[in-house]
């Protein structure tokens, strides 16, 4: 069936601007998970959706993120006022539970100028 | 807090030659451990993970896996590889019964060289 699929796959964008990151998951899986992907950080998780419970935020570097999912299936990251060190790839991954294998997409990357 | 150490972050070895890519783990609590692969431009992709019993493991694409508790390691390896195993590999865990999020270790590049 079909995996993970992330839009766009390439953003080119200017300092101060908003974007926007999408994300869809395989199909029934209740799990949602954000990373990020950057040369000087490397992976690291961002944000947790699973089901109808309040997503687990704890990853998100700054205000300046926010993430939602709607109706359980569907989600978008968000980035306001972007800065140079945004610049990474944004990875999304799901899974059909907790601790259940996570499928990850092949990745927006996000080039900041 | 747990931690991921990739001790290569570079591997070159020539093809049909056995490879060892080397991850060390540190956590308090009891963890669960993974291998993805990442081609070029592309996602990740699971390769193995140890959940609970045997300690080695098999995955996909003829890898293998031991999980050494005493040792906090779970050293990848495959003992003939191929070109199209070139690749970043990336040790993972999630650390405690109720967590969810991968602590990714740095990865490892690995070149097959012809």
């Amino acid at each position: 069936g079909a995996g993970v699929s992330q839009s766009p796959s390439n953003k080119v964008t200017e300092k101060g601007k908003d974007v926007e990151l999408r994300c869809d998951p395989i199909s029934g899986h209740t799990a949602l998970y954000w990373y990020r992907q950057s040369l000087g950080q490397g992976l690291e998780f961002l944000i947790y959706f699973q089901g109808n419970s309040a997503p687990d935020k704890s990853g998100l570097p700054s205000d300046r993120f926010s993430a939602e999912r709607t109706g359980g299936s569907v989600s978008t990251l968000t980035i306001q006022r972007t800065q140079q060190e945004d610049s990474a790839v944004y990875l999304c991954a799901s899974s059909l539970g907790q601790r259940d294998t996570q499928y990850f997409g092949p990745g927006t990357r996000l080039t900041v100028l | 807090a747990q931690s991921v150490t990739q001790l290569d972050s570079q591997v070159p070895v020539f093809e049909e030659a056995p490879v060892e890519l080397r991850c060390n783990y540190s956590s308090s609590v009891s963890v669960y451990l993974f291998w993805y692969v990442q081609y070029p431009n592309q996602g990740l992709q699971l390769l193995l993970k140890y959940l609970s019993g045997s300690t080695l493991v098999k995955g996909i694409n003829g890898f293998e896996a031991e999980f050494n508790k005493s040792q906090t390691s779970f050293h990848l390896r495959k003992p003939s590889v191929h070109i199209s195993d070139t690749a970043e590999y990336f040790c993972a865990l999630i650390a405690g019964a109720g967590s969810y999020q991968l602590t990714f270790g740095k990865g490892t590049k690995l070149s097959v060289i012809p």
